[in-house]
């Protein structure tokens, strides 16, 4: 069975940092791309940033370039996204989820950024 | 504000037929294959279609896509309580180089 689980979130200061992680089970994790998603309160989803399988490929959504930093480790099965520089706009769940289809997801960790 | 265009709620009787619209631009649906996403809050998202009309493995025929030109369908018949939820369009933007999704719609089942 597919089992996607983030880690990571929590309260932070504009301008801090936090590191995000989503550790994947049931697949040979290295197949596939990843994405991460998010969804503020009352909002509907926004993509992030998608890495391919091997890391080589990455992108991002403008409204986090320069500040979000997507990575994997495929011996440990974890997909990662160091975010720097937070907004308050940045407050929202975020979700991992596989592929380009982003066919399955996990349930998502809470960032809220706030002073 | 998202780039793809959703009317913001729908709504049906049980039994019924409902349409979700999702309209683009050449740069992402006009270029790209759309997938079509239903959301429950406090669950993971679901991916319902792929490929503008494929159903993965479990997703009951009752939901079907469409895709002509810039715009997008999601189709649900024999609407059933628990199909209320959100339900999101997405595909990839040729000019963003990124995945856009639309702004959701809210599915009322009356």
């Amino acid at each position: 069975e597919v089992q996607l689980v983030e880690s990571g979130g929590g309260l932070v200061k504009p301008g801090g940092s936090l590191r995000l992680s989503c550790v994947a089970s049931g697949f040979t994790f290295s197949s596939y791309n990843f994405n991460w998603v998010r969804q503020a309160p009352g909002r509907g989803l926004e993509w992030v940033s998608s890495i391919s399988g091997t890391g080589t490929n990455i992108y991002y959504a403008d409204s986090v370039k320069g500040r979000f930093t997507i990575s994997r480790d495929n011996l440990k099965n974890s997909l990662y996204l160091q975010m720097n520089a937070l907004r308050a706009e940045d407050t929202a769940v975020y979700l991992c989820a596989r592929d380009a289809d982003l066919d399955h997801w996990g349930q998502g960790t809470l960032v809220t950024v706030s002073s | 504000q998202p780039v793809l265009t959703q009317p913001p709620s729908a709504s049906a009787t049980p039994g019924q037929r409902v349409t979700v619209s999702c309209s683009g631009s050449r740069s992402n649906i006009g270029s790209n294959s759309v997938n079509w996403y239903q959301h429950l809050p406090g669950s993971a998202p679901k991916l319902l279609i792929s490929g503008n009309n494929q159903r993965p493995s479990g997703v009951p025929d009752r939901f079907s896509g469409s895709k002509s030109g810039t715009s997008a369908s999601l189709a649900i018949s024999g609407l059933q309580s628990e199909d209320e939820a959100d339900y999101y369009c997405a595909t990839w933007d040729d000019s963003l180089n990124g995945r856009v999704f639309g702004g959701g719609t809210k599915l009322t089942v009356l």
